[in-house]
């Protein structure tokens, strides 16, 4: 059985703070997706990772995906009021049909 | 270009009773996914649907059944409904069967058993 295990699962932190939130597994995923979630609605994809080693920006947002293929980060750059969600990563094996989600961060961001 | 929606929004029903939800996927894409998702928890993966068939399933009881139409729109069952199936149901579609292929999530039905 695939699991991603996430941390922290809690982080309330003040606007222009920095914080990063890991995903980790002990198995290989093909690509891994990251989510946000608001109370009340579906997944928002934010950002896919595919290759081991990876980088990839989205205004405040980067995100990281390991060498080998097994974890993933997101580095959330000055918070604000607005990243406050439930950040979930996915990941994604070759030749499976599900996606693998991990339990989520909820980030609270306070002005 | 259309989302994808679901309905209904909110849903309450009694133990035993049988629900079903409603998906519409998002417009070019041909894969629906049905995912259920307990409060504070992530999405548990129930099944796949690609072109009319069920084309892949999770750890769910047979109780959960699903339907995909011509016009890749999709319906979730479930069957003597349970306490523990309170939660919230979200579909997703895609362009392709592989779970590589990005996933785009309807807001989901929050259902509640009592």
């Amino acid at each position: 059985t695939q699991l991603l295990e996430q941390s922290p699962q809690f982080l309330s932190i003040q606007e222009g703070e920095n914080l990063t939130v890991y995903c980790n597994s002990s198995s290989v995923f093909s690509s891994l997706q990251w989510y946000r979630q608001e109370p009340g609605e579906g997944p928002v994809l934010l950002v896919t990772v595919v290759t081991g080693g990876e980088v990839k920006k989205l205004k405040r947002l980067t995100f990281q995906f390991g060498d080998a293929r097994k974890d993933s980060s997101l580095h959330i750059t000055a918070a604000q009021p607005g990243d406050t969600g439930l950040y979930l990563c996915a990941g994604a094996d070759m030749g499976r049909r599900a996606l693998t989600f991990g339990s989520g961060t909820r980030l609270q961001v306070q002005p | 270009e259309t989302g994808v929606t679901q309905s209904p929004t909110h849903l309450i029903k009694t133990r035993g009773q049988q629900v079903t939800l409603r998906c519409s996927s998002q417009s070019g894409h041909n894969t629906v996914s049905w995912y259920q998702q307990a409060l504070g928890q992530g999405p548990q993966f129930i099944f796949q649907y690609y072109r009319e068939e069920e084309n892949g399933r999770g750890n769910f009881p047979p109780r959960f059944s699903g339907l995909q139409f011509p016009n890749y729109s999709s319906e979730l069952n479930v069957n003597a409904l349970e306490l523990d199936d309170s939660a919230l149901y979200l579909c997703a579609s895609s362009h392709g069967q592989a779970a590589s292929y990005e996933q785009y999530f309807g807001p989901g039905t929050r259902l509640t058993v009592t």
